[in-house]
């Protein structure tokens, strides 16, 4: 079967930094995503991996290695508004999306 | 003003009731979707059309229909409505497969008693 494993919950500190990782085992790979929940709204998208390496896009940085089925969201200079659910979706080899049920991360002061 | 907008946001109804969700979009994208969200487990799809002519199962479509009335309009129907039914639903729509990027909707919460 397909699966997307990510932690549930993670805690951090304002001003850190923070890495939320996935890994997944699916059918085929074309590709994998991140996406921002925050609670009570609609996801947003904000990375998109298909080659292995780090893709940096301001302070979120999304690492792929699809040799061991392994993605990371990294997330510097913490903020409050970064408190939100994250979520891993990997598209198989039909190009359905396969989601993880995200990663609840909670910004202390 | 929303690029995906869903109706209504909120509707408790009780079970053997008929139940309509509708969606609609101004992005001009031709590919939509239709998800469920349950805490504690990923977003599934339920529905999803490439094109008005196009209509397609999802993962979990049982109890669930759609109907494609333009390219805009998307409508999820849940024709007797059961309490596991219970969940956040999300339209969503995209521009190519290839890129997963889908733009979603603000959801629709319905709760079935």
């Amino acid at each position: 079967g397909q699966n997307i494993d990510q932690p549930t919950e993670m805690t951090a500190t304002e001003g850190a930094i923070v890495q939320i990782n996935c890994t997944y085992q699916t059918s085929g790979f074309n590709g994998l995503f991140w996406y921002q929940q925050h609670a009570g709204e609609a996801p947003t998208f904000l990375s998109y991996n298909v080659l292995d390496g780090l893709e940096e896009k301001g302070r979120f940085s999304s690492f792929l290695s699809r040799s061991k089925g392994y993605s990371y969201l990294l997330l510097k200079e913490l903020q409050m508004k970064d408190s939100a659910s994250y979520l891993c979706a990997v598209m198989d080899s039909n190009y359905q999306l396969i989601w993880g049920a995200g990663t609840k991360l909670i910004i202390k002061p | 003003d929303a690029d995906v907008t869903q109706t209504p946001r909120n509707r408790i109804t009780k079970t053997g009731k008929r139940i309509m969700l509708e969606c609609s979009q101004t992005k001009g994208h031709d590919r939509m979707y239709w998800y469920r969200q349950d805490p504690g487990l990923g977003l599934r799809l339920i529905y999803y059309s490439f094109d008005v002519k196009d209509i397609n199962k999802g993962e979990i479509s049982d109890g669930y229909s759609v109907s494609r009335q333009a390219q805009a309009k998307f409508s999820l129907s849940l024709e007797s409505a059961i309490p596991n039914q219970t969940a956040l639903y999300f339209c969503a729509t995209s521009e190519r497969r290839e890129t997963g990027e889908l733009f979603f909707g603000e959801g629709s919460r319905l709760t079935v008693l």
